[in-house]
């Protein structure tokens, strides 16, 4: 049963452009999410997240956008730059345990066209 | 970088031997965290460490024992190593109470093939 959903394998977009990740997620539970940047042959670098008290988090040329009734999130990349090539990662995990356990979607790679 | 090495980066290992991955972390850090990363499964939680001597199962802990004598430090052990454990793991690390609050972040990963 995965909880936490990327729907979209690969994504491409033409340098400049907007970039649109999207992820979906089953367990109400959850009410933090993070987004994570992977190169190949690296550790997943954090990006951006967001807490369930907000709808929306923004940090330069990220913002991702929580929607709780849709159990909903994306990440909007602008404007996407070829340095932006890479698998994206959501995430998620429940604060109420106090583990911050985290549950992982299978990715989306995103390639920025020059 | 987040102050987190682990070792070592590369093995390689036959069937049936034991395998120990170390993680070691400089940011004082309770909570510490070790993942596999396989095709099509995104990173999966094997076992994690609230504290020195406190650890729990994740989703895939079968195969997999823990320890963690002191707060720097957390070890991954495959007892007896299959060809099913052939992958990627990442440690992470974590604390509410540090300036980062409630972000999670990762080593640079092990990768491990048994043969």
């Amino acid at each position: 049963d995965q909880q936490v959903k990327q729907n979209s394998p690969s994504l491409s977009v033409q340098e400049g452009r907007i970039s649109i990740l999207n992820c979906d997620y089953t367990n109400s539970m959850f009410d933090y999410f993070l987004w994570y940047k992977k190169y190949p042959a690296e550790g997943p670098t954090f990006l951006i997240s967001i807490s369930s008290i907000k709808d929306k988090n923004e940090d330069g040329r990220f913002t991702v956008f929580l929607n709780k009734s849709a159990k909903h999130l994306s990440l909007h990349i602008v404007p996407s730059q070829p340095g932006d090539s890479a698998v994206y990662f959501c995430a998620a995990y429940r604060g109420d345990t106090g583990r911050r356990a985290l549950t992982f979607g299978s990715g989306t790679r995103l390639q920025v066209q020059p | 970088d987040a102050g987190i090495t682990q070792s070592p980066r590369h093995k390689v290992t036959e069937t049936g031997t034991p395998v120990t991955l170390r993680c070691h972390q400089t940011e004082n850090h309770r909570y510490m965290y070790w993942y596999r990363q396989d095709p099509g499964h995104g990173l999966r939680l094997i076992h994690y460490s609230y504290g020195v001597k406190d650890t729990d199962k994740g989703e895939v802990s079968d195969g997999y024992s823990v320890s963690r004598s002191k707060t720097e430090d957390f070890l991954l052990t495959l007892e007896s190593a299959t060809s099913s454990q052939t992958s990627v793991y990442f440690c992470a690390i974590s604390d509410p109470l540090s300036p980062s609050g409630n972000t999670i972040y990762f080593g640079e990963g092990s990768w491990l093939t048994v043969v």
